[in-house]
């Protein structure tokens, strides 16, 4: 069964340090999105993406966050200043049009 | 933007015993409605989804029920088991809308 898939799973970074986020989303879904839940918390919106721009945004996603779709199947999630706060897991996500969202295994942020 | 609440943040019943999850939403034009499950460490993965064209829908143990005017849907789970244990969340979205807002979970604890 294809899954979304995610890298890295766990990564340590300096505070202001720059972090890439990798995805693969569902070869055959068109909406990419990332949320990111912090421990023990909710599953908070960050943004999604269709047809290769951001089609929503919530107010998490601010100027330090940016997200890409390089080639046809990558789709990432770049934070630019890492503070300590971002630390949290960060699931990317896709669905085909409308309907599920499957969600990819996550990547943990550390920022120390 | 959407704003779906979720209650009780946590719930302990006894093996055998049902649990009842309750969301709301506030946008009257949310019309997809689907519940994830995520136990510890793992991604959330849906288990049931209802639209607001239907009131109700049932699968096995688990069924959801929709009240589109009040802006509210809960999850029922009968004959609880341990493996039920996890945290669930609900989740609101629309079809001409990209982004899918999530409540902020319920953490069931089922007994033996």
């Amino acid at each position: 069964e294809p899954e979304v898939t995610q890298t890295p799973s766990h990564q340590v970074t300096q505070m202001g340090q720059e972090v890439i986020l990798r995805c693969v989303p569902i070869s055959n879904h068109l909406y990419f999105y990332w949320y990111r839940q912090i421990l023990g918390q909710k599953v908070e919106f960050l943004v999604s993406f269709y047809n290769n721009e951001i089609s929503e945004k919530s107010e998490i996603f601010d100027d330090q966050f940016s997200v890409e779709r390089p080639d046809g199947s990558n789709f990432t999630l770049k934070i630019r200043s890492t503070k300590l706060e971002d630390s949290a897991m960060y699931f990317c996500a896709s669905r085909r049009t409308t309907g599920e969202l499957f969600f990819g295994e996550g990547s943990r942020l550390t920022v120390l | 933007g959407e704003n779906v609440e979720q209650h009780p943040s946590t719930l302990s019943v006894q093996e055998g015993d049902s649990a009842v999850i309750k969301c709301t939403y506030s946008d009257s034009a949310s019309n997809y409605f689907p519940w994830y499950k995520q136990e510890l460490g793992k991604r959330p993965q849906l288990i049931i989804d209802i639209r607001s064209n239907v009131g109700e829908k049932k699968d096995q143990r688990i069924a959801v029920t929709l009240n589109k005017t009040a802006k509210h849907f809960s999850l029922h789970i009968t004959e609880t088991q341990p493996e039920d244990s996890a945290v669930y969340f609900c989740a609101a979205s629309k079809d001409n809308n990209n982004d899918m807002r999530f409540g902020a979970g319920t953490r069931l604890t089922v007994k033996p």
